[in-house]
């Protein structure tokens, strides 16, 4: 049973606009929220986290949004730039346990 | 500068051979990880460890085993009874408390069986 699913493998953006990634998942005990950036043969790397007590963080070009009566969270990266393209990953836990859940990623090409 | 190691990072196995992943980590953490990447199916939690001398079982434990015997060091051995192990391996540790900034990741080993 997948918890955090990641609907769309891949897109494709032309630099200078909006990228969307999406995240969905089913258990209504996730709290914490993250997304990571991973460039391959590398290990993935931290990019932006929310908590389930706000529905927006921003961090320069990325902002994360967080409908909890939906299950849904996304990445928004404006503008997108050619060292964007990379997979991200969103993951999901729950206070009190020491794991994040991890969707099955989104590759993102940001076409110059 | 502090960071987590992995090594090696490539490995060929042949079958029926055991092989360790090693992991080591200089941040002082407390909690580590190891997952495994495979295409379309995301990072699958293996084995983790909270304290040095305990660690618990992932989602796919299965024909693997660990030990924490240090702090700093996790290593990872794959065993011959591991069905399919060609993969990408992450190790990762966080400082035992969940927070906002989650896992600090190794760059991987990859594993190929040949």
């Amino acid at each position: 049973d997948q918890q955090v699913k990641q609907n769309s493998p891949s897109l494709s953006v032309q630099e200078g606009r909006i990228s969307i990634l999406n995240c969905d998942y089913t258990n209504s005990m996730f709290d914490y929220f993250l997304w990571y950036k991973k460039y391959p043969a590398e290990g993935p790397t931290f990019l932006i986290s929310i908590s389930s007590i706000k529905d927006k963080n921003e961090d320069g070009r990325f902002t994360v949004f967080l409908n909890k009566s939906a299950k849904h969270l996304s990445l928004h990266i404006v503008p997108s730039q050619p060292g964007d393209s990379a997979v991200y990953f969103c993951a999901a836990s729950t206070s009190g346990t020491y794991k994040y859940i991890f969707g099955t990623g989104t590759r993102l090409k940001v076409l110059a | 500068d502090g960071g987590i190691t992995q090594s090696p990072k490539y490995l060929f196995r042949k079958e029926g051979q055991n092989v360790t992943l090693s992991c080591e980590q200089n941040l002082n953490h407390d909690a580590m990880y190891w997952y495994r990447q495979d295409p379309g199916q995301g990072l699958r939690l293996i084995y983790y460890s909270q304290i040095v001398n305990d660690f618990q079982k992932g989602d796919i434990a299965e024909g693997y085993s660990v030990s924490r015997e240090k702090k700093e060091s996790f290593p990872l051995t794959v065993t011959s009874a591991q069905k399919n192990p060609t993969a990408f391996y992450l190790c990762a540790s966080s400082t035992g408390i969940l927070n906002n900034y989650g896992y600090t990741f190794g760059s991987g080993t990859r594993l190929t069986v040949v």
